[in-house]
């Protein structure tokens, strides 16, 4: 089981650029999450989802689009990205309860 | 609106210290308290305390969860340099099943 995994590893764009995230989990879990990771902020939730076909905005989600087509795959999409848009990407996935986690990406915005 | 707050924000300590990490929390309908550790990469689980399971233990780490003071602490006793990392403490509960609220995260070093 390769558990959560997350494409791109790393990424820089020029302001105003697009780009999706891709967040995959061979868990059949049914919630899948994405959050962004800033000193000193610890994680806090841009948006959610508890199933296939549903997408809820969590703490942060100004900026940020998402889609949950396919159960096991949760994408987040930068429509024009902002320096503010800088910082460590971390999709994960549950049953509810506890979370497991991907290994990240790291986006920077010039 | 759901509030979790750990401190210390930092601490530094020497190899074979005991260290208390602590996380109070705000929400509605409580249901959850996690504790992960952060290395350079992913966060990993440590633990869950619910009103079921108010305390748990794993090797030299050990959690309790007091839910008259809406807190929990993290204790690690003979500390190591592989202890090094970030705590995160979080709060599942609300109307939102599933959904955790992180606090900012204690970031523990320890040296040789």
């Amino acid at each position: 089981n390769a558990g959560v995994t997350q494409t791109p590893k790393f990424r820089v764009l020029k302001t105003g650029q697009s780009m999706t995230l891709l967040c995959a989990q061979d868990m059949n879990h049914e919630y899948m999450y994405w959050y962004r990771q800033d000193p000193g902020m610890g994680l806090r939730l841009i948006h959610y989802s508890v199933g296939e076909g549903t997408t809820a905005k969590g703490e942060v989600p100004d900026g940020y689009n998402v889609s949950r087509l396919k159960k096991q795959n949760f994408l987040l999409g930068l429509e024009s990205a902002a320096p503010s848009q800088t910082s460590v990407y971390f999709c994960a996935s549950s049953r509810g309860g506890t979370q497991y986690f991907g290994p990240g990406t790291r986006l920077l915005v010039l | 609106e759901d509030k979790v707050v750990q401190s210390p924000l930092s601490l530094v300590v020497h190899e074979g210290d005991t260290v208390t990490l602590n996380c109070s929390y705000e929400v509605t309908n409580f249901r959850s308290l996690l504790w992960y550790k952060q290395e350079k990469k992913a966060p990993t689980f440590l633990f869950m305390l619910t009103s079921s399971g108010i305390e748990k233990k794993s090797g030299r780490l050990s959690s309790i969860l007091d839910k008259k003071e809406l807190s929990s602490i993290l204790n690690i006793t003979a500390t190591q340099t592989g202890d090094s990392a970030i705590y995160l403490c979080a709060v599942e509960g609300g109307t939102s099943y599933g959904k955790l609220t992180f606090g900012q995260g204690t970031i523990l070093t320890v040296h040789p």
